[in-house]
C-alpha cells in the first residue's frame, strides 16, 4: 500500500499569500497518478488537480500542482477568502487507492 | 448536468448489514468507473471501493475486503455498496464519486455526490 503523507498538517496565512502544500508517498506513484481535493466543511470534495500538474475543468489557474515520483506540491499562488479548506492527495495507480490525512488552510 | 444521488444510509447495529445506492444522471453510465470514498466523522478522506464500466472489474480497501461488495447495474444508472458485518469503525459518510476518464480504473474522481451517512451502533 502506496502511504501519502501530507504536510504540514495545517497551514495559517492571509489572503493574497502563498501556500504550498505537500504530499509525499511511501512509494513512486506510477504514471503521476496524483490528485488534489479541496473540501470545504459540510460539503464533498472537489477534485482541483489530477494526474499531478492538470487542472480539473472550471478550477481557476491560481491553483497549480507538479512533481513525479514520490512528491508533489500544491501551490495556491494568492489565496482567496473561498480557498480556506482542507485539501487531500490521492493516488490512483494502484490499489489500494489512498489519500493523504490532509492540510488544512486556515486564515491567520 | 452531471447528478450522483446516493440513498441507503441509516443506523444499523453491529454485525448487520446494509446496502447502498448511487443513481446517476447526465453521462454516459457504463463508459466510466464508479468509487466509493468514505469520511468517518471529524475524520479525513478514505477511499473504500472501485468498479470499471463493465463492472467486470473491481478493487477494494483491505479494511473492508470481504465484507463490502461494489456492483452497477448500467441499464438502470445505478451503483451498489453491499456492506455486511458491518462494525463501529465503518460508522461515515459514504460518497458515490465518478471517474474523471473513460474506461480505465486509474482515474481521479471528478464528480462528487452529497454522501449518505451510516451509523453502526447498538
Amino acid at each position: 500500500e502506496i502511504v501519502l503523507t501530507q504536510s504540514p498538517g495545517t497551514l495559517s496565512l492571509s489572503p493574497g499569500e502563498r501556500a504550498t502544500l505537500s504530499c509525499r508517498a511511501s512509494q513512486t506513484v506510477s504514471n503521476t497518478y496524483l490528485a488534489w481535493y479541496q473540501q470545504k466543511p459540510g460539503q464533498a470534495p472537489r477534485l482541483l488537480i489530477y494526474s499531478a500538474s492538470y487542472r480539473a475543468t472550471g478550477i481557476p489557474d491560481r491553483f497549480s500542482g507538479s512533481g513525479s515520483g514520490t512528491d508533489f506540491t500544491l501551490t495556491i499562488s494568492r489565496l482567496e477568502p473561498e480557498d480556506f479548506a482542507v485539501y487531500y492527495c490521492q493516488q490512483f495507480g494502484s490499489s489500494p487507492r489512498t489519500f493523504g490525512q490532509g492540510t488544512k488552510v486556515e486564515i491567520k | 448536468e452531471v447528478q450522483l444521488v446516493e440513498s441507503g444510509g441509516g443506523l444499523v447495529q453491529p454485525g448487520g448489514s446494509l446496502r447502498l445506492s448511487c443513481a446517476v444522471s447526465g453521462f454516459t453510465f457504463s463508459n466510466y468507473a464508479m468509487s466509493w470514498v468514505r469520511q468517518a466523522p471529524g475524520k479525513g478522506l478514505e477511499w473504500v471501493s472501485v468498479i470499471s464500466g463493465s463492472g467486470g472489474s473491481t478493487y477494494y480497501a483491505d479494511s473492508v475486503k470481504g465484507r463490502f461488495t461494489i456492483s452497477r447495474d448500467n441499464s438502470k444508472n445505478t451503483m451498489y455498496l453491499q456492506m455486511n458485518s458491518l462494525r463501529a469503525e465503518d460508522t461515515a459518510v459514504y460518497y458515490c464519486t465518478k471517474g474523471k476518464v473513460p474506461v480505465t480504473t486509474n482515474t481521479a474522481f471528478d464528480i462528487w455526490g452529497q454522501g449518505t451517512m451510516v451509523t453502526v451502533s447498538s
